[in-house]
């Protein structure tokens, strides 16, 4: 498997504009995840999904973030509008679906709002 | 609710020196920890994991950490570093009632020569 892929992997946009990050989980996985990573907030979970119905979605910081998984190979977080806030650097994750079982992370998509 | 600390933000340390990164969670209920490793520009990868059984884990790269509930600690250890160890690391908890999988802030660990 070639792991979880994110794209894209650097995305420079302009504020106002609309962003999606998309997200292909490891086959088999039924848990996805979405971080963002800032030097001033670490590593902060935003929502995530079990068999593509989103679980908890306390972390979205605002009705301009939106996620779906509308089928368990495919995941969107959307930006809409965008702001220079939310220039950080955005991880998929994936997991089999226990607590007990590690999550393998994408390489991340580099978020740049200008 | 859960949650993790990591009391230090960076750890300076001379090659080949022992290294001690501190993890401290919070959990009403049985807890899995994590130890994750970030190298620049990449995503995280897993350096081991406590799920039950033997309280010292070990991992990969030399590493292990050792399980305490009555600390509720999770430190990671290594006894003796390389430059490649150089990069992030972050302790992690889930739970048994969740799938959900909170971070620390992470630890910068720098290695010199």
């Amino acid at each position: 498997d070639a792991g979880v892929i994110q794209s894209p992997r650097h995305e420079v946009t302009e504020m106002g504009q609309e962003v999606t990050l998309r997200c292909k989980p490891i086959s088999g996985h039924n848990s996805l995840f979405w971080y963002r990573q800032t030097m001033m907030r670490g590593l902060e979970l935003l929502i995530y999904f079990n068999n593509n119905v989103p679980i908890d979605d306390s972390g979205m910081p605002e009705d301009r973030f939106s996620a779906k998984m509308p089928n368990a190979s495919f995941s969107t977080l959307k930006i809409q509008p965008s702001e220079p806030r939310d220039s950080a650097v955005y991880f998929c994750a994936s997991s089999p679906g226990t607590g007990n079982t590690e999550a393998f992370f994408g390489q991340g998509t580099r978020l740049t709002v200008v | 609710a859960q949650s993790v600390t990591q009391l230090d933000s960076q750890v300076p340390v001379f090659e080949e020196a022992p290294v001690e990164l501190r993890c401290n969670y919070s959990s009403s209920v049985s807890v899995y920890l994590f130890w994750y490793v970030q190298y620049p520009n990449q995503g995280l990868q897993l350096l081991l994991k406590y799920l039950s059984g033997s309280t010292l884990v070990k991992g990969i790269n030399g590493f292990e950490a050792e399980f305490n509930k009555s600390q509720t600690s999770f430190h990671l250890r290594k006894p003796s570093v390389h430059i490649s160890d150089t990069a992030e690391y972050f302790c992690a908890v889930s739970g048994d009632n969740t799938d959900k999988l909170i971070f620390g802030t992470g630890t910068r660990l720098q290695v010199f020569p």
